[in-house]
């Protein structure tokens, strides 16, 4: 069975950095692209980044350069480095499989930023 | 960019009653390999995301068979054949033709 299963989220002041983790199981997650979604409070999907399975990465301009996606295929883990973190940061946060895809999503970790 | 938008923003259907969204593209959705990465994800209360329909028309194993979807181009649509208590939720159209990835904005479904 596939997993997807988020960690890391918490509260954090603005200008605050924070790690987010993503382990995968059920699949061969080096063969796999992985992207991450944010869904701030009552709002809706807004993908942020991806990445490939050989490490190619993408953002989006809202998060570019100051987020970074990595991943270890030896430990089927996903991350995504947050630094310089904003209030409009502040949202639930997926991984989710594919280039395409998005077959699978986590339940989400939750980052609030806030003074 | 390209910007999905969805239609209507809200639905309300009664029970047993047929509903459609409709899901319109800035640009042409078709990819340089042919296929057109579209998607339709639906997300109930409380829960994450969970994808129903990929490249336009192709059901999830395990979606029931009243979900359709369909179009082409620059505009899709899902239609529920006949709305039950369990469809309740939001609804999400994604491109994943061109970079950046983007979501449209989300159709609420409730019972009337």
């Amino acid at each position: 069975e596939v997993q997807l299963v988020e960690s890391g989220g918490g509260l954090v002041q603005p200008g605050g950095s924070l790690r987010l983790s993503c382990a995968a199981s059920g699949f061969t997650f080096s063969n796999y692209n992985m992207n991450w979604v944010r869904q701030a409070p009552g709002k809706g999907l807004e993908w942020i980044s991806y990445i490939s399975g050989s490490g190619v990465t993408v953002y989006a301009d809202s998060v570019k350069g100051r987020f970074t996606i990595s991943r270890d295929n030896a430990k089927n883990s996903l991350s995504l480095q947050m630094n310089s973190l904003r209030d409009e940061d502040t949202a639930v946060y997926h991984c989710t499989r594919g280039r395409a895809d998005f077959d699978y999503w986590g339940q989400g970790t939750l980052v609030t930023v806030s003074s | 960019d390209v910007v999905m938008t969805q239609s209507p923003l809200s639905l309300p259907v009664t029970l047993g009653q047929p509903a459609s969204i409709s899901c319109r593209s800035s640009q042409s959705l078709v990819h340089s390999d042919g296929n057109t990465y579209l998607n339709w994800f639906q997300q109930r209360p409380g829960q994450s995301p969970r994808r129903l329909i990929y490249k336009i028309s192709n059901r999830d194993s395990g979606v029931p068979d009243r979900f359709s979807g369909s179009g082409s181009g620059t505009d899709f649509t899902l239609k529920i054949s006949r709305v039950e208590a369990e469809d309740v939720g939001i609804y999400y159209c994604m491109q994943a033709t061109h970079w950046p990835l983007t979501f449209g904005g989300g159709t609420k479904v409730e019972i009337k």
